[in-house]
């Protein structure tokens, strides 16, 4: 069956422009979470969604950053007025049953971002 | 001072050397300890999961979990050019619902 998916894989922005980065879970996963790595370092949790609800923006650097899921599949991430440190791969991964001892994240390949 | 800390590496060892990655951790809720491998421009796919303290083998890798130490480890055996990539620990405080803290990433090269 498809992974998660991640689109697009590689963008280039200017700094100031808005952009948005879309992930398409495992069909039927519940838990949703995105994750910044930035180069040479461990992927940085961002956000968690369950279902269309944001449980957890802890993450998030700044109020630039916002991220959707409203249908509780696909889910947005969007960056306004992107700025030379939000170059990095953004990560999503998604986990399926609640209740169960542990919960496999799988991850998407990531969309590289880089700014100018 | 990071949660959860790892040796960057480079780490190069020769085909079929035993090699041993590992993480040390701060923060005590933390139960769940996994070990992910991740390939250049790919995204990090589950090796081994631990509940707890404890060992876990499966085929040519072993996960040790150390609670009291706040210590983690990798064995690989046996190790194979395939297994060059970046090494990432994580760990989480619970299931469902909880975010993943991970370690920098060690970069493995095994060479032939």
């Amino acid at each position: 069956g498809a992974g998660v998916s991640q689109s697009p894989r590689y963008k280039v922005a200017k700094r100031g422009q808005d952009v948005a980065l879309r992930c398409d879970p495992i069909s039927g996963h519940v838990s949703l979470f995105w994750y910044q790595q930035a180069l040479g370092q461990g992927p940085e949790f961002l956000t968690y969604f369950q279902n269309e609800a944001q449980l957890d923006k802890s993450g998030l650097p700044s109020d630039r950053f916002f991220a959707e899921r409203p249908e509780g599949s696909v889910s947005t991430l969007k960056i306004q007025r992107t700025q030379q440190e939000d170059s990095a791969v953004y990560l999503c991964a998604s986990s399926g049953e609640l209740g169960s001892p542990y919960n496999e994240q799988f991850f998407g390949p990531g969309t590289r971002l880089t700014v100018l | 001072q990071k949660e959860v800390e790892q040796d960057p590496g480079p780490l190069s060892v020769p085909e079929g050397a035993i090699v041993s990655l590992n993480c040390t951790y701060s923060n005590s809720a933390f139960q769940y300890f996994m070990w992910y491998r991740q390939y250049s421009r790919k995204g990090p796919e589950l090796l081994m999961y631990t509940y707890s303290s404890g060992n876990k083998e499966d085929g040519r890798f072993t996960a040790q979990v150390d609670k009291s130490s706040k210590y983690i480890s990798l064995f690989i055996r046996d190790s194979q050019p395939s297994d060059s990539a970046t090494y990432l620990c994580a760990m989480s405080a619970g299931n469902a619902g909880n975010m993943l803290t991970f370690g920098g990433g060690t970069r493995l090269m095994v060479k032939p």
